[in-house]
């Protein structure tokens, strides 16, 4: 069965500090992987997505970066930190080929003080 | 952009009271999920629709997808405390999904 690990899972980083939230699959190939942040309980904005190594989409331009050096594995980055990064942010992924169900890790809460 | 409307954004309700909420989009999904969330943790798939007019139901929990396949209802019967949570619908059109802002149900007993 297909798993979902996201670390930490809260972090608690001063401003101007750099950011690395790891994200990874296992049991499936090739998925699409996502980061959304979350704001008060609400909806989801996308942040990043991928369909494959390499190849990273961009919703929203940010203080923040996405890679995916490995096919199950997607990285959330920041340089610098800003107070308004804080927030609840979830990694997810679905089925290759298109769009599907997601399925969501438990998701980190960061506060940048 | 594809954008889903959720109503109500809040719902606060007695235990045993009937519900339904509503997802609506301009744009037409090839299918479309319902998610629920708890505090503190990742939303969790509840069902996918995927044929205009389908309808699926989850023991309390009853999904419909519209003819048009750009809007849908979850209906809940006899709602309990354990149903409170942030329900979420989602439409697949392309590599990303796209999510609406949220419905928050709390189930008082």
């Amino acid at each position: 069965s297909q798993t979902i690990h996201q670390w930490p899972a809260t972090l608690v980083q001063p401003v101007g500090s750099p950011l690395s939230l790891e994200c990874t699959v296992e049991g499936t190939s090739n998925p699409n992987l996502y980061w959304y942040r979350q704001a008060a309980g609400r909806g989801l904005q996308l942040l990043f997505y991928s369909v494959g190594i390499g190849q990273i989409s961009s919703e929203v331009p940010q203080n923040l970066s996405a890679s995916r050096p490995q096919d199950r594995q997607f990285i959330l980055s920041s340089k610098k930190l800003l107070l308004s990064d804080s927030g609840f942010y979830l990694c997810a992924w679905s089925p290759p080929g298109g769009y599907s169900e997601a399925f969501f890790g438990q998701g980190t809460r960061l506060t940048v003080v | 952009t594809q954008l889903l409307e959720q109503s109500p954004q809040f719902l606060s309700i007695q235990e045993g009271e009937n519900l339904t909420v509503y997802c609506n989009s301009s744009s037409v999904f090839s299918s479309l999920q319902w998610y629920r969330q708890e505090p503190g943790e990742g939303p969790v798939l509840l069902v996918t629709v995927v044929t205009g007019g389908e309808v699926k139901k989850l023991k309390r929990l009853t999904f419909q997808f519209g003819d048009a396949r750009k809007d849908s209802s979850l209906h809940i019967t006899a709602a309990q405390p354990g149903d409170t949570g942030l329900y979420l619908c989602a439409g697949g059109g392309s590599e990303k999904l796209v999510f609406g802002k949220g419905t928050k149900l709390t189930v008082n007993p």
